[in-house]
């Protein structure tokens, strides 16, 4: 089985503008989880996608959102974009038999610098 | 508050060397995670438990339920070990909560 892909992998974007970032799961797996890390604050959960619904939300503001289509794969955006939202985005998805109790399988993040 | 420490923040050792990192957390849990990420950030889920101890090659992970402290010991250590190793918690919910993190550094 293919593992859980991220692109790109790297991004560098001007303060202000937007970015869109994509997570292809494993072939079965249901649940996608995106996470940011950053030197200061470390890894902080951004929210999680099941069936095309956001099931849990960490404390991060509206600029930070996502989505999941049909496929499972999932997007994050972030639009209007901060010299502090420079971090490595990771997902990773899971299998979700709606049951709990399944580890994670995460990607290879995609690296973003603001500028 | 759910949260998750971890220490020592930082490990050095000779190859060879029985390593031990240790996490604790502050209320129930319903599983814990260690996680292993290497230089250029992948990171690799180790090990995921509830209860007990479990094994995988050199790598042992134990879970105290009752005083909410969880291990993780690599046998016969080897420079390819060398990487931070995170603990991450479920608080009854799928959402990860995830300590600083322990970078290991073994010597050959």
């Amino acid at each position: 089985k293919a593992g859980v892909t991220q692109t790109p992998r790297y991004l560098i974007k001007t303060r202000g503008q937007q970015v869109t970032l994509s997570c292809s799961p494993i072939s079965g797996h249901r649940s996608v989880s995106w996470y940011q890390q950053t030197p200061g604050q470390g890894l902080q959960f951004l929210f999680e996608y099941f069936s095309e619904t956001q099931r849990n939300k960490g404390n991060f503001p509206g600029r930070f959102s996502g989505r999941q289509f049909s496929n499972s794969r999932s997007e994050m955006n972030v639009s209007t974009l901060e010299l502090g939202d420079s971090a490595l985005y990771l997902c990773a998805s899971r299998y979700d038999p709606g049951t709990r109790g399944y580890e994670q399988y995460f990607g290879p993040g995609t690296r973003l610098t603001v500028t | 508050k759910n949260e998750v420490e971890q220490s020592p923040q930082n490990l050095t050792a000779q190859e060879g060397e029985f390593i031990t990192i240790n996490c604790s957390y502050s209320v129930g849990i319903s599983a814990l995670h260690w996680l292993q990420q290497h230089p250029g950030g992948g990171i690799v889920s180790l090990f995921m438990l509830s209860s007990g101890k479990k094994k995988h090659g050199r790598l042992i992970a134990t879970i105290n339920i009752q005083e909410k402290h969880s291990s993780l010991h690599i046998t016969a250590s080897h420079p390819r070990d060398s990487a931070v190793y995170i603990c991450a918690a479920n608080f009854g919910n799928e959402k990860l909560t995830f300590g600083t993190g322990t970078r290991l550094t073994i010597i050959p």
